[in-house]
């Protein structure tokens, strides 16, 4: 059974820019989230998506946004890059319904501003 | 909104010694997890504690849950160097959503 995969592993951005980030989650998973992990401030929730629907929403900013498609599949939006917004960016998959599950991590997108 | 609080943040041991790690919260929780995160990879769960006062062994590691169910511990026996990593604790924050604690970095030298 595959994990969760996610990509770019690693990407360099400059201020400003945007940047997409990818998560396929483990097959017959409904449900995504997604966690900034930084020294200064540890893992925090980003969002979740079950079923192509925001669930859930942490404390950022509008400038981060996510969407879910159809066969589960994750992207998250980060415009306007700043320099903090370096970070791993991980994506958790689980099965959508009952928190007793297991959530999944996959191994995160490294993303630097410059 | 529930905070975590572990300590030490830092933790550099010599293998075959014993440590323990800790996870404290004013609020209640209904369980708690235990991950560990490795250089260069996603946090991996390693126990779910649910009950006040439960305690659960995996192997040489002893994870507790406070009879108040506000805080918990994780123990390890006769550290390892493959031990090496972040110890991280999390609550249940509502749907999926985890809450985390900032965790514990430890290192177990040869």
């Amino acid at each position: 059974k595959a994990g969760v995969t996610q990509t770019p592993r690693y990407l360099i951005k400059t201020r400003g820019q945007q940047v997409t980030l990818s998560c396929s989650p483990i097959s017959g998973h409904r449900s995504v989230s997604w966690y900034q992990q930084t020294p200064g401030q540890g893992l925090q929730f980003l969002f979740e998506y079950f079923s192509e629907t925001q669930r859930n929403k942490g404390n950022f900013p509008g400038r981060f946004s996510g969407r879910q498609f159809s066969n589960s599949r994750s992207e998250m939006n980060v415009s306007t890059l700043e320099l903090g917004d370096s970070a791993l960016y991980l994506c958790a998959s689980h099965p959508g319904t009952g928190w007793g599950n297991t959530i999944y991590f996959g191994e995160g997108s490294w993303l630097t501003v410059v | 909104t529930q905070l975590l609080e572990q300590s030490p943040q830092f933790l550099s041991i010599q293998e075959g010694e014993n440590l323990t790690v800790y996870c404290n919260s004013s609020s209640v929780f209904s369980s708690l997890q235990w991950y560990r995160q490795e250089p260069g990879e996603g946090p991996v769960l390693l126990v779910t504690v649910v009950t006040g006062g439960e305690v659960k062994k995996l192997k040489r590691l002893t994870f507790q849950f406070g009879d108040a169910r506000k805080d918990s511990s994780l123990h390890i026996t006769a550290a390892q160097p493959g031990d090496t990593g972040l110890y991280l604790c999390a609550a249940q924050g509502g749907s999926e959503k985890l809450v985390f604690g900032k965790g514990t970095k430890l290192t177990v030298n040869p």
